[in-house]
């Protein structure tokens, strides 16, 4: 059984480009959350979602930043127009209903 | 809302003595409570739950957590800290009585175990 799965592991994109990062979660897990990690910030959570249904947004930014989890497939974090300040550590948890979250290993963007 | 609070930013120990980060915790409702542990350049790695029963959780690696409800705490300790121990440790929280909970982390403690 897989873990979480996170793709791709380091991304670089030129400010006002666009960030697609990836999630898969593992075998029979139907939530999933994201969550953003600055040096010396601690783990912020950004979404939580469920297969189709965004369920807490409170997270994430208003503008530039949006999430699924489609029926098919990964869940998609999605940031566009990037900038400098979203440089950071993005990590994908699931878990099953009430269960502890598994993490994957993130993804590093870094905005040039 | 629900919040986790790790008082201290680090946490020095000498290897063979024993460890305690601390973890506080405000939920409206009964809480899941969790301990995850970050090594650098990785995701997160669950050490150990509690959801209900004994108060004292044992997890992975030796390590364990007393849940106390009077003080809203979930200590993580060890009894001989090792070197390799050293990282980053997240207390996080989920309310059980709400259908749907976000997992909340608290800032997290860089523990670091001197030889």
């Amino acid at each position: 059984n897989a873990g979480v799965m996170q793709n791709p592991r380091h991304l670089v994109r030129r400010r006002g480009q666009e960030a697609r990062l990836r999630c898969s979660p593992m075998k029979g897990h139907s939530h999933v959350y994201w969550y953003r990690q600055l040096p010396e910030e601690g783990l912020k959570f950004m979404v939580y979602l469920q297969k189709e249904n965004i369920i807490d947004e409170s997270g994430m930014p208003k503008e530039r930043f949006s999430a699924e989890f489609p029926k098919e497939g990964p869940s998609i974090l999605r940031i566009q127009q990037v900038v400098r300040g979203d440089s950071a550590a993005y990590f994908c948890a699931s878990s099953a209903m009430n269960t502890e979250a598994f993490f994957g290993q993130g993804t590093r963007l870094t905005v040039v | 809302a629900q919040s986790v609070a790790q008082p201290e930013d680090q946490v020095n120990v000498a290897e063979g003595n024993p460890l305690t980060v601390k973890c506080t915790y405000s939920v409206s409702g009964n809480p899941y409570l969790f301990w995850y542990v970050q090594y650098p350049n990785r995701g997160l790695q669950f050490l150990l739950k509690y959801i209900t029963g004994d108060n004292l959780v044992k997890g992975s690696y030796g390590f364990e957590a007393e849940f106390n409800k009077s003080q809203t705490s979930f200590h993580l300790k060890k009894p001989s800290a090792l070197v390799s121990d050293s990282a980053l440790y997240f207390c996080a929280v989920r309310d059980m009585n709400s259908g749907y909970s976000t997992l909340t982390f608290g800032k997290g403690t860089m523990l670091l175990v001197s030889p």
